[in-house]
């Protein structure tokens, strides 16, 4: 079975520093990697998702993931956060293959102080 | 224009009730899901169906029972309500088994 780990459960930043929220998967074959976004009171969004190419994905709104298949790493970054990127952030995995699953970490909440 | 839909946004309710959740989504996707997400914001899935089917029951009581009277539908409904059912029940719909997943709203239920 397939599982997902982020490291960090919360994360705090002032504006305009550096973002690296860490996610590590365990599944030996292939994958189609996620990051959700959840902002406050709402729903789920993607912001980017890898499924085969060049590992260093770019998404919504600044945001960038790098997929290194030897360390089983999928981390999400962004060179300058804002305020308004307040919210949760969700990893998540599904091994393809016709697979319906969609494993999803336990998430990192990102305050950004102003 | 909204693509995954939930109603109701909101349902309070004594231990003991029945209740249910709709879904619907207008994206023509085959693929539905109910996620619960805890108090913790921790995500499980619930339910996968495809096409009407029922793909996937992870460890749920069975006082959970998804209905899918068609593809664009996938409801949810809840026997005997317990206090640990409180959460946040989201609905999602994907065009295929391994693509991007689009989530509805949320349907924050509170068993008192």
């Amino acid at each position: 079975a397939q599982s997902v780990s982020q490291h960090n459960h919360h994360v705090i930043l002032s504006e305009a520093a550096s973002l690296e929220l860490g996610c590590n998967y365990s599944y030996g074959g292939t994958v189609n990697l996620f990051w959700y976004v959840q902002y406050p009171g709402q729903h789920l969004q993607l912001l980017l998702k890898y499924f085969s190419g060049d590992p260093l994905v770019k998404g919504i709104k600044g945001f960038e993931a790098e997929f290194i298949k030897s360390k089983f790493s999928f981390n999400l970054r962004k060179p300058s956060v804002q305020w308004s990127d307040t919210a949760e952030y969700f990893c998540a995995v599904n091994s393809g293959a016709g697979s319906y699953q969609l494993t999803f970490g336990k998430g990192t909440k990102l305050s950004v102080i102003p | 224009d909204t693509a995954v839909s939930q109603t109701p946004k909101y349902l309070v309710t004594q231990m003991g009730n029945d209740k249910s959740i709709k879904c619907e989504q207008n994206l023509g996707h085959d693929t539905m899901y109910w996620y619960k997400q805890d108090s913790k914001k921790f995500l499980k899935i619930m339910f996968s169906y495809n096409n009407k089917e029922l793909i996937i029951n992870e460890t749920v009581p069975n006082r959970f029972s998804p209905k899918s009277p068609d593809k664009a539908h996938l409801n949810l409904h809840i026997n005997s309500l317990e206090l640990g059912d409180s959460a946040v029940y989201f609905c999602a719909s994907t065009p295929t088994s391994t693509d991007t997943q689009y989530f509805g709203p949320g349907t924050r239920l509170t068993v008192l």
